[in-house]
């Protein structure tokens, strides 16, 4: 079994709906969770980085970590067409440490 | 540009031959990680730096891969007698001393004939 468990998706949703991407974890030391927005053949763009659990939002972007359930999600509203990519979790223990990715949800945004 | 840059953006080889790739990180970061991507796969880590100190190394870094960090600036890695399987994306990610916050370059695409 995989540490971080992520649904690779293919996802399409129509423009404007809200998309719900999750992740799930086996390592209970993860402390520092990230969400990742990748375009193909680009190198991975940061979008939301949250320590421990809670919620935190950016703009159109809503991270979300449930610790107790070992659970992520990243949800975004009014999707727009260029929102379409690879979103990618990630999460770190303490300190300076390796990120352990999901596999990546690939999600396409129809006009 | 301020970001994560890498050099080249595009590498194809033969079998056999030894490639070296570099990693530029954001000039405030000491921290520096190198990862592994294939194909319809999350990256997966190899190496990290602090300074020009390697602290850590995967069990993916067979011996034929090396990277350095001379002066904590700028990095290297090296792949000695390429195989095919290690064809992919290779990113380089760079972070500051206060948190864990990664941000990647735009990867070196390599690919083995």
């Amino acid at each position: 079994q995989k540490e971080v468990e992520q649904d690779p998706g293919p996802l399409s949703v129509p423009e404007g709906a809200i998309v719900s991407l999750n992740c799930t974890y086996s390592n209970s030391a993860f402390q520092y969770f990230m969400w990742y927005r990748q375009y193909s053949r680009k190198g991975p763009e940061l979008l939301m980085y949250t320590y421990s659990s809670g919620n935190k939002e950016d703009g159109r972007f809503t991270a979300q970590v449930d610790k107790s359930s070992k659970y992520i999600s990243l949800f975004i509203r009014d999707s727009q067409p260029s929102d379409s990519a690879t979103y990618l979790c990630a999460m770190s223990g303490w300190g300076a440490q390796k990120l352990v990715f999901g596999q990546g949800t690939r999600l396409t945004i129809n006009p | 540009d301020t970001g994560v840059s890498q050099d080249p953006r595009h590498k194809i080889t033969k079998r056999g031959q030894n490639v070296t790739f570099r990693c530029d990180p954001i000039s405030e970061h000491n921290r520096l990680y190198w990862y592994r991507q294939t194909l319809g796969q999350g990256p997966e880590f190899l190496t990290y730096f602090q300074n020009e100190a390697q602290l850590e190394k995967s069990r993916l870094l067979s011996d034929r891969f090396s990277a350095e960090r001379p002066k904590g600036s700028f990095s290297t890695l090296e792949i000695q007698r390429t195989e095919q399987g290690d064809s992919a994306m290779y990113l380089c990610a760079s972070s500051s001393r206060e948190d864990n916050e990664q941000f990647f370059g735009p990867g070196t695409r390599l690919t083995v004939l």
